[in-house]
């Protein structure tokens, strides 16, 4: 079993739908949690960075942690062509010996005018 | 805002021929990363490195070795290449091993 895991999809919607999109972990030492969204052919760029329960918002875009059940969700509200792309979640685990960063293996997500 | 730059983003080498991937960040960062990406296991971790100088193994380290001998540019060689490195690989820095900046990667192909 994976310690990260992710629908790879791909995920299809019409322009202007909302956008849900789901981890779960099996480790509850991670502590931190990110959304990287990656355009073809280009690096993995940070969208959302958290490290408690609960939500974060940052525009049209919403970051939800729930520590207890080990899942979280990014929301993308309003969603927009230029919003296809792959999205992955990243878990750090706090270790003495250095900090261990888990990626799911991504959600293609396309949105359609 | 943080630039991480990879030299080539498209390389075509010959199986048996020693690669070398460059990347340079532009943030002062202390760690570095090197993954490759294929469709189906997501990125995995080759190497990282934490100081100048300083390399640790990653989940698949096995054909290739890294040089860090300025804290700005850590290079990844493939000593000998074979079809299965085939792949997308992605640099990345960061401040603290946390949020990761990554670099817009080189899509390897070996013959």
């Amino acid at each position: 079993q994976k310690e990260v895991e992710q629908d790879p999809g791909p995920l299809s919607v019409p322009e202007g739908a909302i956008v849900s999109l789901n981890c779960t972990y099996s480790n509850s030492a991670f502590q931190y949690f990110m959304w990287y969204r990656q355009y073809s052919r280009k690096g993995p760029e940070l969208l959302m960075y958290t490290y408690s329960s609960g939500n974060k918002e940052d525009g049209r875009f919403t970051a939800q942690v729930d520590k207890s059940s080990k899942y979280i969700s990014l929301f993308i509200r309003d969603s927009q062509p230029s919003d296809s792309a792959t999205y992955l979640c990243a878990m750090i685990m706090i270790k003495a010996a250095g900090n261990k960063l888990t990626f799911g293996g991504g959600t293609r997500v396309l949105v359609k005018p | 805002d943080v630039k991480v730059t990879q030299s080539s983003r498209y390389l075509v080498k010959r199986t048996g021929e020693k690669v070398f991937l460059e990347c340079v960040q532009d943030m002062d960062h202390e760690n570095m990363f090197w993954y490759r990406q294929d469709p189906g296991l997501g990125l995995r971790l080759i190497y990282f490195s934490y100081d100048v100088k300083m390399k640790e193994k990653g989940d698949i380290p096995e054909g290739y070795s890294v040089s860090r001998e300025k804290k700005e540019r850590f290079s990844l060689i493939l000593e000998s290449a074979s079809t299965n490195q085939t792949s997308m690989y992605l640099c990345a820095s960061s401040p603290l091993r946390e949020k990761l900046f990554f670099g817009s990667g080189t899509q390897l192909s070996v013959l």
